[in-house]
């Protein structure tokens, strides 16, 4: 099955400065790759995802680059804010297969 | 819209009850997934299920727990015989059809004492 594994496990940026997590992936086949945060307590939120047919998105300060030869991609987070402080979730699934297989999450901590 | 519902939002129950988790995935979908998380751990896989078939229980405990989702009415989660080592966060997701995202709901957590 799936195996994603995540990057750093924890992270501290200065406010104003960038936050890069990243995963790996084992199964070539996976073909979707969204990414969650969750703040204590709360509920898993999507904040973006990317498909194996694209190479890189962006919405605002947060960009997710997908490299499929290499399986792994990357949640970057620019001009990050107190409120981007929460534990950041990857995630990846295979085509016919619904489930999502979780990476272990980051806790990121902006430094004010 | 009003979102994924669970409830309830908190349980406690005493080793060797039963407890059941309710999902009102959002208006629309007819995907609905359960995932577990265990403190500071991430979210894994349970069991997946459309409008009354499992379709992946490859997640679910071989004993204990079982899942439905009717015809008519919320997706269930059931524990029997709880033990300390269910306690967790019970999140619940929907998807409004195959391949597509899926929405979590706010979470059960269970307190077995």
């Amino acid at each position: 099955g799936e195996n994603v594994e995540q990057h750093p496990s924890t992270l501290s940026v200065q406010e104003g400065d960038s936050a890069v997590i990243k995963c790996t992936y084992s199964d070539s086949a996976s073909n979707y790759f969204p990414w969650y945060k969750q703040e204590l307590g709360k509920r898993p939120q999507l904040i973006i995802d990317i498909r194996s047919n694209v190479g890189e998105k962006k919405d605002q300060r947060i960009a997710v680059t997908l490299n499929k030869t290499a399986k792994h991609f990357s949640l970057h987070i620019t001009e990050t804010q107190p409120e981007d402080s929460a534990v950041y979730f990857c995630a990846a699934r295979g085509l016919g297969n619904e489930k999502l297989t979780f990476g272990t999450g980051t806790r990121l901590t902006i430094i004010p | 819209n009003a979102g994924v519902m669970q409830n309830p939002r908190h349980l406690v129950r005493r080793r060797g009850q039963e407890a059941r988790l309710r999902c009102s995935p959002m208006k629309g979908h007819s995907h609905v997934y359960w995932y577990r998380q265990l403190p500071e751990e991430g979210l894994k896989f349970m069991v997946y299920l459309q409008k009354e078939n499992i379709i992946d229980e490859s997640g679910m405990p071989k004993e204990r727990f079982s899942a439905e989702f009717p015809k008519e009415g919320p997706s269930i989660l059931r524990i029997q015989q709880v033990v300390r080592g269910d306690s967790a966060a019970y999140f619940c997701a929907s998807s409004p059809l195959v391949n597509t995202e899926a929405f979590f709901g706010q979470g059960t957590r269970l307190t077995v004492v």
